[in-house]
């Protein structure tokens, strides 16, 4: 079964860190460029971070960089997502979702919570 | 960056009617729009590929079309099961961008 499977999230304070994972199974994830998508309560998709299959390229919306890092490791089938500096406006449910061969989101996984509040 | 706006924001619809939702780009982006259908309390789901191509799996009742700036996705014959908000979104440059997404009821 193909499966994307998020961790990590949590109640976080104002400036606070906080490191997202995403297991990948059922396809081979290597080939995949890779993807996190947030949404605030109530609201709608935003695109968050790109990586490319072999993290060759990588690409932030304006709203997190310089405070998120986005990385993977292909051997662990994994996907990661390093918050820092962490607002309230950061407060969402955080996609993975992966790109195959082509460029819509085609896997996504259920998503985790992340909530920044003092 | 390339602004996608959605109509209409909400849409009340009974069983078996036609459901037709646009998608408007911001500039041209060519066929790289996708559509996705996200239900109450779940991830969202590819159901339209690069504006027209299906997606195995998705009920043949879903079909898009378009190019340009201009989009549709089309229900034929709403189900219940169809209750949700649709999202387009654009892969045509970065950053990638969704629309605002539209709701659909069922009366």
């Amino acid at each position: 079964e193909v499966q994307l499977v998020e961790s990590g999230g949590g109640l976080v304070k104002p400036g606070g860190s906080l490191r997202l994972s995403c297991a990948a199974s059922g396809f081979t994830f290597s080939s995949y460029s890779m993807n996190w998508v947030r949404q605030a309560p109530g609201k709608g998709l935003e695109w968050v971070s790109s990586i490319s299959s072999s993290s060759s390229y990588i690409y932030y919306a304006d709203s997190v960089k310089g405070r998120f890092t986005i990385s993977r490791d292909n051997a662990k089938n994994s996907l990661y997502l390093q918050m820092n500096s962490l607002r309230a406006e950061d407060t969402a449910v955080y996609y993975c979702a992966g790109q195959g061969g082509s460029h819509a989101f085609d896997i996504w996984g259920q998503g985790t919570m992340v909530t920044v509040s003092s | 960056e390339i602004v996608l706006t959605q109509s209409p924001d909400f849409q009340s619809v009974t069983p078996k009617e036609k459901v037709t939702i646009t998608c408007r780009a911001s500039q041209s982006i060519g066929s790289s729009l996708h559509w996705y259908q996200q239900k109450p309390d779940q991830s969202p789901k590819l159901l339209i590929k690069y504006a027209s191509q299906s997606i195995s799996g998705v009920p043949s009742r879903f079909s898009g079309s378009g190019s340009g700036t201009d989009f549709t996705l089309t229900i034929n014959s709403l189900e219940a099961e169809d209750a949700a908000a649709y999202y387009c979104h654009q892969s045509s440059s970065l950053p990638h961008s969704f629309g605002p997404g539209t709701k659909v009821d069922i009366k």
